[in-house]
């Protein structure tokens, strides 16, 4: 059974620094991993998606890696902003159903 | 296109009361999912479509929840004599293949 897990549940630190959200995952047979941003009370805004013969994507100040034999993937923001506070998801594509991690909460503090 | 739309975007009912949700996904995706959040917890997958079919359902979803995909277009989610651990989130996302799911706003339910 496919299980997600991202670490840290929260995370706060101050404008302008890059960070690294991680997200790990149990089966290595997947389809692709998706990363989304959801903000208080909304829904889910999809921010990258990585197919399973790939290794990264980028847009923006964002870059996503997969390595699916060690069953990780890390969301990279460069140049942190206040905007960009929102919980942050990934979700990996076992068996044609997404299976979620529970989030990462992150702060950026002005 | 529109994105995926959702109908309504809240639902305030009382326990035993049926309640039924709309989705309408982008209209050339040809795959349909719903899925379950509760607050502070990442999303569960519930059932979804490929076209008018419906390929696969959660062991989470009880009798009490149906759903459909008339002609594969857009779909409803039934929950017959709602319960307190049915409120939630309730949302829809749409895609082609196993391309980029694309979510609409959240239905959220609140069971009195």
């Amino acid at each position: 059974k496919q299980e997600v897990t991202q670490i840290p549940a929260a995370l706060s630190v101050p404008e302008g620094e890059n960070l690294v959200l991680n997200c790990s995952f149990t089966d290595s047979a997947i389809y692709n991993l998706q990363w989304f941003r959801q903000d208080p009370g909304k829904g889910l805004t999809s921010l990258l998606l990585i197919q399973s013969s790939q290794r990264e994507q980028t847009s923006g100040r964002l870059n996503a890696s997969l390595d699916k034999s060690s069953g990780r993937s890390t969301l990279y923001i460069a140049a942190s902003q206040p905007g960009d506070s929102a919980t942050y998801l990934c979700a990996v594509n076992s068996n044609y159903q997404l299976i979620w991690g529970a989030g990462t909460k992150l702060i950026i503090k002005p | 296109d529109t994105g995926v739309s959702q109908d309504p975007r809240h639902k305030i009912t009382k326990r035993g009361q049926n309640v039924t949700f709309r989705c309408d996904p982008i209209s050339e995706h040809n795959r349909l999912y719903w899925y379950r959040q509760t607050l502070g917890q990442g999303p569960e997958f519930l059932t979804y479509f490929q076209n008018e079919a419906q390929l696969e359902k959660s062991r989470l979803l009880s009798d009490r929840f149906s759903a459909e995909r008339p002609k594969g277009s857009f779909s409803t989610l039934e929950i017959q004599r709602t319960e307190q651990g049915d409120s939630a989130m309730y949302l829809c996302a749409s895609t082609q293949d196993l391309y980029e799911q694309y979510f609409g706003p959240g239905t959220r339910l609140t069971v009195t």
